[in-house]
């Protein structure tokens, strides 16, 4: 089993839609969990951070994490055409471990 | 102004070279990252730098040695270039000091073909 898992899509809505992004992950060391999006042929942008367990919103987008259930969400209101873009979780377990553990990320489009 | 810069963007070459891609931010921060992103999007961590002291080596073949001149620079050498080379090579920065030790921040990436 990898350490994150995440659908890959890829995921095709229509603009104004609600999106809904998820990981899941197996090592229960794990406490610091951000999102990136990576538009193409560009270098991955953070886009929410998150430690530990709880929702944290920034306009459009809020990022949920359930470490009982090993299980993160970042769900997009009101989907743009500009949105499209992979979206990655990442995720780390801090301290001394710096190193972070990414999903292969989801291939998002949003259709005007 | 840009935080995390990369040279060159684009390296095509052939199987058996040699050839080194550099690494700057301007960001102030204290360490730096080496990732590989294959043709499938998978972003790995290959290398990373604190202070100039290597403190992530993942399991990547000797051919690629990493230097960090200083806090600001960690530049890529990759030996006898193979075939399964090719992909986009991310560097990356962060503060692990700050507030959100976590967070960082990517150059726009290296894309290497092998030939």
């Amino acid at each position: 089993q990898k350490e994150v898992e995440q659908d890959p899509g890829p995921l095709s809505v229509p603009e104004g839609a609600i999106v809904s992004l998820n990981c899941t992950y197996s090592n229960s060391a794990f406490q610091y969990f951000m999102w990136y999006r990576q538009y193409s042929r560009k270098g991955p942008e953070l886009l929410m951070y998150t430690y530990s367990s709880g929702n944290k919103e920034d306009g459009r987008f809020t990022a949920q994490v359930d470490k009982s259930s090993k299980y993160i969400s970042l769900f997009i209101r009101d989907s743009q055409p500009s949105d499209s873009a992979t979206y990655l979780c990442a995720m780390s377990s801090g301290g001394s471990n710096y190193k972070l553990t990414f999903g292969k990320g989801t291939l998002l489009t949003v259709n005007p | 102004d840009t935080a995390v810069s990369q040279t060159p963007k684009y390296l095509v070459t052939q199987m058996g070279n040699d050839k080194s891609i550099k690494c700057e931010q301007n960001l102030g921060h204290d360490t730096m990252y080496w990732y590989k992103q294959d043709s499938k999007k998978f972003l790995k961590i290959m290398f990373s730098y604190n202070n100039k002291e290597l403190i992530i080596n993942e399991t990547v073949p000797n051919r690629f040695s990493p230097k960090s001149p200083d806090k600001a620079h960690l530049n890529l050498h990759i030996n006898s270039l193979e075939l399964g080379d090719s992909a986009v090579y991310f560097c990356a920065s962060s503060q692990l000091t700050g507030p959100l030790e976590e967070t960082q921040y990517f150059g726009p990436g290296t894309r290497l073909l092998v030939l």
